[in-house]
């Protein structure tokens, strides 16, 4: 069954709007990754969170991990059309370190 | 390193027909990721190796579907016999649990099956 739980799906916002992402697992996870995929591209690292608690920040975009590593969020401040895209979770497990287990991703559409 | 590198790009092919997807990893990374990319279904993997073995094929849709990695530089994806249904981005990737890294994923081969 999914893994990896996220929502929402679809998300459309004026841009200068905020947007979040959120990512829920069943079990707790040994780290969480970030990916983006730009329309018509590929998955594209963007973050690792390892620490129970960690908040990372890159510019715009602010991660967090869960207290109890099951959960995560993405949020992105003043949205741009640059940010256009679909944002993935990725979560690792202890017992199969090597294997990623992807939430279903928000497609984000940005209106100018 | 010029990445993941998946052939062909694009494949559009008649139903029935055998259809072999191409990938090389990164070198020396030590796993190998094959993904299916959909509307419907999002991204799911279908199998990934580790050194070259088979670790968990659960993911393979049914036998139609077979994944061979001889060496650590070459895997293949093979679709026999093709279904519209099989019409989907396929993307492979590699990684290395030594450094706990990220996942690197190639351009992908965006598959039609007519």
């Amino acid at each position: 069954g999914q893994q990896v739980m996220q929502i929402p799906q679809y998300q459309h916002v004026q841009e200068g709007e905020d947007f979040t992402t959120y990512c829920n697992s069943s079990t707790t996870l040994s780290n969480i990754q970030w990916y983006k995929q730009r329309p018509g591209g590929h998955p594209v690292f963007l973050i690792q969170l390892v620490k129970s608690g960690e908040v990372k920040k890159q510019k715009r975009l602010t991660f967090q991990f869960g207290e109890a590593k099951k959960n995560s969020s993405l949020h992105i401040t003043a949205t741009q059309t640059t940010d256009v895209g679909t944002y993935f979770c990725a979560g690792r497990r202890g017992s199969t370190l090597g294997r990623l287990y992807f939430g279903r991703g928000t497609q984000l559409t940005v209106w100018p | 390193d010029a990445g993941v590198i998946q052939s062909p790009r694009h494949e559009v092919t008649e139903m029935g027909q055998e259809v072999t997807l191409r990938c090389k990893p990164i070198s020396g990374h030590d796993y190998l990721f094959w993904y299916r990319q959909t509307m419907m279904r999002g991204l799911e993997l279908l199998i990934y190796f580790n050194n070259n073995v088979p670790i968990d094929d659960s993911g393979m849709p049914e036998d139609r579907f077979s994944a061979k990695m001889p060496n650590a530089s070459f895997s293949t994806l093979k679709i026999q016999p093709s279904e519209p249904r099989d019409s989907a981005v396929y993307f492979c990737a590699s990684n290395t649990r030594r450094l706990n890294t990220e996942a690197f994923f190639g351009q992908g081969t965006r598959l039609t099956v007519v």
